[in-house]
């Protein structure tokens, strides 16, 4: 029983390069985050998704693109990376809102 | 904009020592959440805290949601070098946001 599984674990990309994350789950959750995580300060949601088909903006949505084709699949892109983006990205599943979350282990992506 | 201020930010006791941990809040939360991050890995649920006042029991760990619930703390009971870590607490609001303290980073030294 994987959980949540996050692909690819590191990436580096130059500015201005596009790229996918994808976030797999067999926990059968409806709700789907990401969020990145960067040195003080804390956990930021920057899409989110409450079902198949569906997506919606979170609090640092800027420079991010998200789809939910499948309900186990949730792809976070970016379009034309910045070093701003550099950071910790985590994808987190749970059953119902405000739930406890359960997260992947981490794409660590460096944009220089 | 509604904020979850942890405190302190970073902590380095000795083993066997005690620690408390704060998240504070002018925002009233439905419940709060505990998780607990080691490097390379996504964070772990540790406890849910949902009544004003109450108080939860994990082994050495004791938390703590005020009774206004605003706040919360996190008491850990001579640590030992496995509590090493990073804290988070998040606050779930009336409105279905789920906020963040920045986190709190441990170290205990054997």
């Amino acid at each position: 029983n994987a959980g949540v599984t996050q692909t690819p674990k590191f990436r580096v990309l130059k500015t201005g390069q596009s790229m996918t994350l994808l976030c797999a789950q067999d926990m059968n959750h409806e709700y789907m985050y990401w969020y990145r995580q960067d040195p003080g300060m804390g956990l930021r949601l920057i899409h989110y998704s409450v079902g198949e088909g569906t997506t919606a903006k979170g609090e640092v949505p800027d420079g991010y693109n998200v789809s939910r084709l499948k309900k186990q699949n949730f792809l976070l892109g970016l379009e034309s990376a910045a070093p701003s983006q550099t950071s910790v990205y985590f994808c987190a599943t749970s059953d119902g809102i405000n739930s406890p979350l359960h997260f992947g282990n981490g794409t660590r992506l460096t944009v220089t | 904009t509604q904020l979850l201020e942890q405190s302190p930010q970073f902590l380095s006791i000795q083993e066997g020592e005690n620690l408390t941990v704060y998240c504070n809040s002018s925002s009233v939360f439905s419940s709060l959440q505990w998780y607990r991050q080691e490097p390379g890995e996504g964070p772990v649920l540790l406890v849910t805290v949902v009544t004003g006042g109450e108080v939860k029991k994990l082994k050495r760990l004791t938390f703590q949601f005020g009774d206004a619930r605003k706040d919360s703390s996190l008491h850990i009971t001579a640590a030992q070098p496995g509590d090493t870590g990073l804290y988070l607490c998040a606050g779930a609001t009336i409105t279905g946001k789920l906020i963040f303290g920045q986190g709190t980073t441990l170290q205990v030294k054997p």
